[in-house]
């Protein structure tokens, strides 16, 4: 089945303690983002990339980090996270070809709560 | 001031009414315009995509792009209460399509 995944789903941890969410897609898609969802605030990006190696800064990217070594994964690194990172997290994933029509795939969001 | 404005709702309809939604943007180098749709706990699935201006319809869902009055419009005709979600607006621009600008979502209730 088609997918995007992300681990885990739900966490809760304390400020200040690193912390790495995973995402996987099986669709072998080039484009990933990451987003987190607040209340009134909508998707936010947070960091995106076009293939291996490629990342670029959304709009959010303080406080956040990513890497892209393989074409499959792209995990979002909190290296000290802080309460105001409480949020929802979603990470997307779409095909490149026929440009930037194509449907970004998410995965199921991982609620992340900072104490 | 947010780059894309809209209104978060809750927008309430009866069952067979017209659903209107907007929203508004401020940069002029948006160029591709996307409404995607959000059940609860679920992440959001693209519904329509537009580039530029113009209308666009597909089924009962039309997605109307005026970039004079920087105003992009999704029209859902003949609501279903399984049309109860959260829909979002999202776009970029030419140079940096990677990079996308999300609305706050609007919140639609279609009552039976």
């Amino acid at each position: 089945e088609a997918q995007v995944t992300q681990n885990p789903r739900y966490l809760i941890t304390v400020t200040g303690k690193k912390l790495t969410v995973t995402c996987s897609q099986n669709m072998n898609h080039e484009y990933m983002s990451w987003y987190r969802q607040d209340p009134g605030l909508g998707l936010r990006q947070i960091y995106y990339s076009m293939n291996v190696e490629v990342t670029d800064k959304g709009d959010v990217p303080e406080g956040y980090k990513v890497s892209r070594k393989e074409k499959r994964n792209f995990p979002l690194i909190l290296e000290s996270p802080s309460p105001n990172q409480t949020s929802l997290y979603f990470c997307a994933s779409s095909s490149l070809s026929g440009g930037p029509y194509n449907e970004q795939f998410f995965g199921p969001g991982t609620r992340l709560t900072v104490l | 001031q947010k780059e894309v404005e809209q209104d978060p709702g809750p927008l309430s309809v009866p069952e067979g009414a017209i659903v209107s939604l907007n929203c508004t943007y401020s940069n002029s180098a948006f160029q591709y315009f996307m409404w995607y749709r959000q059940y609860s706990r679920k992440g959001p699935e693209l519904l329509m995509y537009t580039y530029s201006s113009g209308n666009k319809e597909d089924g009962r869902f039309t997605a109307q792009v005026d970039k004079s009055s920087k105003y992009i419009s999704l029209f859902i005709r003949d609501s279903q209460p399984s049309d109860s979600a959260t829909y979002l607006c999202a776009m970029s621009a030419d140079d940096s399509w990677g990079k996308l600008q999300f609305g706050a979502g609007t919140q639609v209730v279609v009552t039976p």
